[in-house]
């Protein structure tokens, strides 16, 4: 079973603080790495799809970096909004591109 | 507007019914994949189709059978439900290979 992790777990900002997380997944086999925002009560929502080594993916103050020789990629938000406050999943996608296997999440929760 | 429906957003059942999950897009959209969320784990794949009268086992399909006689629809079946089949369950739907998920907004079934 392939091991997708992400990290941190949780993270409490304050308002207008810049933040990051971390996606970790097999360094082989790869063929796509997905970011999605999970807001409560409502459906996950692609933010990017990402494909090549060296990948840098933006939307407003969102933005997302990919290393697939090592097995990670980054995503940045600048500038936190309580409106921004949500689950943020990775999904790593394998050379035969059917099955996305998500990471757990990383539960940010900005405050005002 | 893309849209993934299913049928219900809460659902509360006894162990042993039998109980059916839809789900329906109207994106024509080729493939289409049965998730469970718990807490503290990733989306788990239960099973995906790629075409209709297709299906594919995902990570974890024990206990649990699907139909897809449509394009559009896409139905998850627990034939006797258990109480750790308890969980949020999502339907998604995506073009092509690796092509970005489009999500329902989720079932939550209770199993009593």
């Amino acid at each position: 079973i392939l091991n997708v992790e992400q990290s941190p777990q949780s993270l409490h900002v304050q308002e207008g603080d810049s933040t990051n997380f971390t996606c970790s997944f097999p360094s082989s086999n790869f063929y796509a790495l997905h970011w999605y925002r999970w807001e409560t009560a409502k459906s996950p929502e692609a933010l990017f799809v990402m494909t090549l080594n060296g990948d840098e993916k933006k939307k407003g103050r969102i933005s997302a970096t990919l290393n697939t020789k090592e097995g990670y990629s980054y995503l940045y938000i600048k500038g936190s909004q309580p409106e921004d406050s949500a689950t943020y999943l990775c999904a790593f996608i394998m050379n035969y591109g059917q099955n996305f296997v998500f990471g757990p999440g990383t539960r940010l929760s900005v405050l005002p | 507007d893309v849209k993934v429906t299913q049928s219900s957003r809460y659902l509360v059942k006894r162990t042993g019914e039998k109980v059916f999950l839809e789900c329906v897009q109207d994106m024509d959209h080729e493939n289409m994949f049965w998730y469970r969320q718990d807490p503290g784990l990733g989306l788990r794949l239960i099973y995906f189709s790629y075409d209709v009268k297709m299906k594919e086992k995902g990570d974890i399909p024990e206990g649990y059978s699907v139909s897809r006689e449509k394009k559009e629809r896409f139905s998850l079946i627990l034939e006797s439900a258990s109480t750790n089949q308890t969980s949020m369950y999502l339907c998604a739907s995506s073009l092509g290979t690796g092509g970005k998920l489009f999500f329902g907004s989720g079932t939550q079934l209770s199993v009593l």
